[in-house]
């Protein structure tokens, strides 16, 4: 079975733009969070969607949306990009509502220039 | 807001020696989870721990969740060049999020 799956896996962008990065979760799961993780820190909270429902949110600005797709797949966007988006963004599922374990796919690497 | 921090921030240790990583919340957690994350990878998840006072052990590895429930410790007997990678703990409060801690960097030299 496979398993998170992102993409792209490397994207370059410049500061104003928009950027869309995907995300499908393993088959069944129905909770998909997404996470930034800036280079040398620990990953942080931006959504959580559970049957195509926000349920959680965390510390970013409004620029930062999100959405669950019937299928479970998601979709975060990020508008007016500025230097500091530069990151990691991490898309995890997992089974249940309540958060449990977490299955991260590889992330996709965004560089704003 | 919510704070998960982690000591040490890097750790260096000679093959076959022990290692540990302390989490502490800055809030009570409703339980706690451990995941290590090779250079160049993404976190993969070690364990969960949900009752205070917990301990669970995997092979090598012993992992603690504190009576309040605000603090946990790994600790990996004998480390091996395959232990190389970053801790985090995450700290889940309960409202669907989990706050992941600042993460401690094993270097294991052969």
């Amino acid at each position: 079975d496979a398993g998170v799956t992102q993409s792209p896996t490397h994207l370059i962008k410049t500061r104003g733009q928009h950027v869309t990065l995907r995300c499908s979760p393993i088959s069944g799961h129905k909770s998909v969070s997404w996470y930034q993780q800036v280079l040398g820190q620990g990953p942080q909270f931006i959504f959580q969607y559970y049957e195509k429902e926000e349920r959680g949110r965390g510390n970013f600005p409004d620029r930062f949306s999100a959405r669950q797709f019937p299928n479970y797949s998601s979709e975060l966007n990020v508008n007016a990009l500025l230097l500091g988006d530069s990151a990691l963004y991490l898309c995890a599922s997992s089974s249940g509502r309540n958060t449990g374990e977490l299955f991260f796919g590889e992330g996709s690497r965004l560089t704003v220039l | 807001g919510q704070q998960v921090m982690q000591i040490p921030q890097y750790q260096h240790v000679q093959e076959g020696e022990d290692f540990t990583t302390y989490c502490n919340s800055s809030t009570t957690l409703s339980n706690i989870q451990w995941y290590k994350q090779r250079p160049g990878g993404h976190p993969v998840f070690l364990i969960q721990l949900v009752k205070s006072g917990e301990v669970k052990k995997q092979k090598r590895l012993t992992f603690q969740f504190g009576e309040a429930k605000k603090n946990s410790s790994l600790h990996i007997t004998a480390t091996q060049t395959t232990d190389v990678g970053t801790y985090f703990c995450a700290g889940d409060t309960g409202a669907n999020n989990l706050f992941f801690g600042t993460g401690t960097r094993l270097t294991v030299i052969p």
